[in-house]
């Protein structure tokens, strides 16, 4: 089966950097989604990665190691309104996403 | 960036009456569209998988003959929720994956109130 971890809360400081961890299990590997959710909205996307490495688009970079299946997304020079929530996803095989639960990201002044 | 567009973005109904969400990709073509639901606080769950021209797949645990799904076209599908309950009110969000099938593209959501 498919299985995807990711911490529940998180709480950061206007400025700063956070860093969202990842972790799933897949039978097979389809690339990796993340995406950003305001309360009462939609989904809306951040990143894919399907190679290893570290992408930067901006304040967000993502990172993928798909030996270690972690995935962690970076948020640097935080923003009040980066809050919100975080999803991890996977495709499975028929390339409908496998959600994580999600992390909320709590953004303090 | 890809478009996609979701009406009502909300709805209030009595409980027994039907509802019917439309998901329409704008500036692209969709083979394939998601059907998701989402209740306060919780992740996404999807209901159903929707292909151009041929029966939607529902997820375990989702009634096919209540959520009625037809995707008639390359760039709309649709929603129904028939014989609404006070429990279907939830946050109902599509998705449309084009023809790469890489991403997907997020409507806005409809917000479905049944009392």
């Amino acid at each position: 089966g498919q299985n995807i971890d990711q911490p529940t809360e998180m709480t950061a400081t206007e400025g700063a950097i956070v860093q969202i961890n990842c972790t799933y299990q897949t039978s097979g590997f389809n690339g990796l989604f993340w995406y950003q959710q305001h309360a009462g909205e939609a989904p809306t996307f951040l990143s894919y990665n399907v190679l290893d490495g570290l992408e930067e688009k901006g304040r967000f970079s993502s990172f993928l190691s798909r030996s270690k299946g972690y995935s962690y997304l970076l948020l640097k020079e935080l923003q009040m309104k980066d809050s919100a929530s975080y999803l991890c996803a996977v495709p499975d095989s028929n390339y409908q996403l496998i959600w994580g639960a999600g992390t909320k990201l709590i953004i303090k002044p | 960036g890809a478009v996609v567009s979701q009406h009502p973005s909300w709805v209030i109904c009595k409980s027994g009456t039907s509802v019917k969400i439309e998901c329409r990709s704008l500036d692209f073509q969709a083979t394939t569209m998601f059907w998701y639901r989402q209740f306060p606080k919780q992740s996404l769950m999807l209901m159903a998988t929707s292909n151009e021209g041929s029966k939607a797949t529902y997820e375990q645990g989702v009634e096919k003959d209540k959520f009625l799904i037809n995707h008639a076209s390359l760039t709309l599908s649709t929603l129904t929720v028939t014989s609404a309950h006070p429990e279907d009110s939830s946050f109902y969000i599509c998705s449309a994956r084009d023809l790469e099938g890489r991403e997907q593209y997020f409507g806005p959501g409809t917000r479905l109130t049944v009392t």
